[in-house]
């Protein structure tokens, strides 16, 4: 079936640069898409989502791209810090309410 | 605060135990939650969909009498692993579906190891 992936495994960023994570998806029939933040020994905690009606929408620190044309999906963070080391995961999801996710970007923070 | 809870955290069981592991939505009710299994430096794999005051759906390749799911209201949801195996160590994270936004909010996930 479609699935959901990502373009890097890993991610150092320096702390105070803006950080940028990438996500493929190949269901072209998907009405939204989920940013999520899993540290470890936890369950992932929501970031921030986008419509596929939607090309971008901004949070706090938070920004996602969607461009349906290449089917990409990003998260830009601003101003990373040492608490935003974690595993980043896009997951996608239609009208039957499952989420496909990705395989996950681990992002570590330097200070 | 915490959307959902889980428990419990952590879980240590002898092969051919069952292992209850309870999910609860804290904040609203939840006609659907969702069992997932995550394996080390691994994605989250849906297992089951777990329906309000019916029977659950599983993914394929989900043994249904081997992971029951109850939902018998709409603030619980159980997932039982029946006669548990070292292969079913793993960490086990439900979650729930927002009414308004279809966003799932997960639990902390409960890490079962089976000796």
């Amino acid at each position: 079936g479609e699935s959901v992936g990502l373009h890097l495994p890993t991610l150092s960023v320096q702390e105070g640069d803006n950080s940028i994570i990438n996500c493929a998806y190949s269901n072209s029939a998907s009405d939204y898409f989920i940013w999520y933040k899993q540290e470890s020994g936890k369950g992932p905690q929501f970031i921030i989502d986008i419509r596929s009606n939607m090309d971008k929408r901004q949070g706090q620190r938070v920004t996602v791209l969607l461009n349906k044309t290449v089917k990409h999906l990003s998260l830009q963070i601003a101003a990373t810090q040492p608490g935003d080391s974690a595993v980043y995961f896009c997951a996608e999801g239609s009208n039957d309410y499952k989420l496909s996710f990705g395989a996950g970007t681990t992002v570590t923070v330097r200070a | 605060g915490a959307v959902v809870s889980q428990h419990p955290s952590w879980v240590i069981c002898k092969s051919g135990t069952s292992v209850k592991i309870e999910c609860r939505s804290l904040d609203f009710q939840a006609t659907t939650m969702f069992w997932y299994r995550q394996f080390p430096k691994q994605s989250l794999m849906l297992m089951a969909t777990s329906n309000e005051g019916s029977k659950a759906t599983y993914e394929q390749g989900v043994e249904k009498d081997k992971f029951l799911i109850n939902h018998a209201s709409l603030t619980l949801s159980t997932l039982t692993v029946t006669s548990a195996h070292p292969e079913d160590s793993s960490f086990y994270i439900c979650s729930v579906r927002t009414l308004a936004k279809n966003i799932q909010y997960f639990g902390a996930g409960t890490r079962l190891s089976v000796l």
